[in-house]
């Protein structure tokens, strides 16, 4: 079942802060983050595993709720280079079969 | 260092044709997958293969086969296109095992119409 991305899409100015939401029914061994602009592949942000460690640099970050099954993903005074959509993928055993990825979250940032 | 490599880019087919997409990977990764991606649906999992020699379906298998030609290349085969498999593929590879924890990297696409 793919995980749950929250909210669909958002619009904010440049320089405001934005938290994107990845919750799932399942329970999760880890978390993977990506964002995808329009026509590009998606692009590896940050994993995160068991044990409610957060990552991430200093103005994007994550955290992950392995009791809840939730990550979240934070930016922090957003550039305009931040637009695109974001995704969060989910494997619930450390084994080869892949992530499942949520529908995205749109993000738009204007000057 | 190319990562991972899809061909062709773009493709437009009529339904009944078949074709089969190409992908190759240079980071000597033991695993790799084929995703569809729809407008609203995100990345879908078509097939992956944990090895060379083992492949095995994910979420969106039908209409598909795919094979494992050595540990580089995964390729994925319509038989019969249809209208319902317009789509932008993506390849896709990791390292798989218990000693990693590894981000998949993502091929650029393969934009597919099937008219």
């Amino acid at each position: 079942q793919q995980p749950v991305q929250s909210p669909q899409a958002v619009i904010l100015r440049e320089g405001e802060d934005a938290v994107i939401n990845c919750s799932s029914s399942k329970a999760l061994y880890s978390v993977h983050w990506y964002r995808q602009k329009h026509g590009e592949a998606p692009v590896f942000l940050m994993i995160l595993l068991k044990g409610g460690e957060q990552k991430g640099h200093e103005k994007i970050s994550a955290s992950f709720n392995e009791k809840k099954q939730q990550s979240s993903l934070y930016l922090t005074a957003s550039q305009l280079s931040y637009s695109g959509t974001y995704f969060c993928g989910t494997e619930s055993g450390g084994g080869a079969d892949g992530l499942t990825f949520g529908k995205g979250t749109h993000l738009i940032i204007q000057p | 260092n190319a990562g991972v490599t899809q061909t062709p880019k773009f493709q437009v087919l009529k339904t009944g044709q078949s074709m089969t997409l190409q992908c190759a990977q240079d980071m000597n990764h033991n695993s790799m997958y084929w995703y569809r991606q729809d407008p609203g649906m995100g990345l879908r999992l078509i097939y992956y293969s944990a090895s060379e020699g083992t492949t095995d379906k994910g979420e969106v298998p039908n209409g598909y086969n795919v094979s494992r030609l050595n540990k580089r290349e995964f390729s994925l085969r319509l038989e019969s296109a249809a209208p319902s498999q317009t789509s932008v593929y993506f390849c896709a590879s990791k390292m798989t095992g218990t000693r990693y924890n590894s981000p998949l990297h993502f091929g650029n696409g393969t934009r597919l119409t099937v008219t």
